[in-house]
């Protein structure tokens, strides 16, 4: 089954506004992505964290990771208009280095 | 100076037929993937190619097949298109198991 749910499924903030969202997962892994999906756009790549640590920072992004309870958490500082997008994450299992496992994804919009 | 070019951009067609979507990378990444992203967003692995070589091969029917010319190029072959195919289908590339760069999708509907 896929892995991977995210919550909120979406998400409307007022600009300048700290926007969190969280994903869960079923199986063990090796490291876990954030991606954003800018509407009628392919993903991008914004940060990797790996299963040995707990938290990143990346500009106005900050993920944290808990193996234990196989949950992650993206953070996003001081909303822009310009954030507004479908953000997802995905996991990359430590027998698989090349399968991405893409959760839900969950739509942000940031009103100006 | 597009990374990762996918053509063509949409796809229309009638039910049965079949059709090609190529995708080609300029990074010089040694792997290059196929997603299928459903009209609920919901992205799923399709295919990867490392080197030329087939890697994953996910629960696909029979009617995509995946072509690899070389490192820089990975086509996508479907037949007998049915209405189910109507989708998003996105290439990706990575160099081993860094983070992938996708190209902006094909948007295949189906009549």
């Amino acid at each position: 089954s896929q892995q991977g749910e995210e919550d909120p499924q979406a998400l409307s903030i007022q600009e300048g506004e700290n926007a969190t969202m969280n994903c869960s997962y079923k199986t063990s892994i090796n490291n876990l992505q954030w991606y954003r999906q800018n509407s009628g756009r392919g993903l991008v790549h914004l940060i990797l964290i790996r299963s040995n640590e707990r938290e990143k920072h990346s500009g106005r992004l900050r993920v944290t990771l808990d193996t234990s309870k196989k949950s992650s958490s993206l953070l996003i500082t001081a909303s822009r208009a310009a954030d507004t997008a479908s953000y997802f994450c995905a996991t990359v299992k430590g027998d698989s280095s090349y399968k991405l496992i893409f959760g839900s994804g969950t739509r942000l919009l940031v009103r100006p | 100076d597009t990374a990762v070019s996918q053509t063509p951009k949409y796809l229309v067609t009638q039910m049965g037929n079949d059709k090609s979507i190529k995708c080609e990378q300029n990074l010089g990444h040694d792997t290059m993937y196929w997603y299928k992203q459903d009209s609920k967003k919901f992205l799923k692995i399709m295919f990867s190619y490392n080197n030329k070589e087939l890697i994953i091969n996910e629960t696909v029917p029979n009617r995509f097949s995946p072509k690899s010319p070389d490192k820089a190029h990975l086509n996508l072959h479907i037949n007998s298109l049915e209405l189910g195919d109507s989708a998003v289908y996105f290439c990706a590339s990575s160099q081993d198991s860094q983070p992938q760069h996708f190209g902006d999708g094909t948007r295949l509907s189906i009549l």
